[in-house]
């Protein structure tokens, strides 16, 4: 039973435009949702996090979108550039409590931003 | 600062054999984790540790040990190593949530 999918595999945009990139999750138990940016040959990154009493959360030009009735959220990159080129993975973790670090990832999303 | 630090980078291993991923951390977290990641599969959880001494299992364990003597240092270990091991491992540590990954260990098994 796979608890967080995401959506698309992969991610073709042109310098410029919206990177969105989607995830859906099944646990209502979870309450921390970090998307995490990978370079080739690196470890993942945390990029942005949201908690689910919020409904947006903006770091420059990444915005974490948060719909909790729906149980998805999604990441957008606004002016999308070169340098963005990584895999994206979401995930989703019950962020107290002793198994706080256990993050359930999506299969993440190959984004390229083609100049 | 170092932050998560695995070792080794890349290794190369018969199916049979046996060998020990090393982690480190120096920011003191009392969590720390071993994901593998395969391509398709995004990250999965083998073991964690929520302080010294406490070990538990992830998502996929089996044919991994591991222990936590020390808060700074967390080894897998590959008791016998079998082709379907062959992936890309990363250790983690946590602090308040925030999930610190190493590098990555590169895996073959032949």
């Amino acid at each position: 039973q796979q608890q967080v999918k995401q959506s698309p595999q992969s991610l073709i945009v042109q310098k410029g435009g919206i990177s969105i990139i989607n995830c859906a999750y099944e646990n209502t138990a979870f309450d921390y949702f970090p998307w995490y940016q990978q370079f080739p040959g690196k470890g993942p990154a945390l990029l942005i996090a949201i908690r689910p009493d919020v409904s947006e959360k903006k770091e420059g030009r990444f915005t974490i979108s948060f719909n909790k009735s729906a149980k998805q959220f999604s990441l957008h990159i606004m002016d999308s550039q070169p340098g963005d080129s990584a895999t994206y993975f979401c995930a989703a973790s019950m962020r107290d409590g002793g198994s706080q670090g256990n993050l359930i990832f999506g299969k993440g999303t190959k984004l390229s931003v083609k100049p | 600062n170092a932050g998560v630090t695995q070792t080794p980078k890349f290794q190369v291993l018969k199916t049979g054999q046996s060998m020990t991923l090393q982690c480190a951390q120096d920011m003191n977290h009392e969590y720390m984790s071993w994901y593998r990641q395969d391509p398709g599969m995004g990250l999965r959880l083998i073991h964690y540790s929520v302080g010294a001494g406490i070990t538990d299992q992830g998502e996929v364990p089996n044919g991994y040990n591991v222990s936590r003597s020390t808060t700074e240092d967390f080894p897998l270990r590959l008791l016998s190593a079998a082709p379907s091991q062959t992936s890309v491992y990363f250790c983690a540590s946590s602090s308040y949530g925030t999930i610190y990954f190493g590098e990555g260990s590169w895996l073959t098994v032949v």
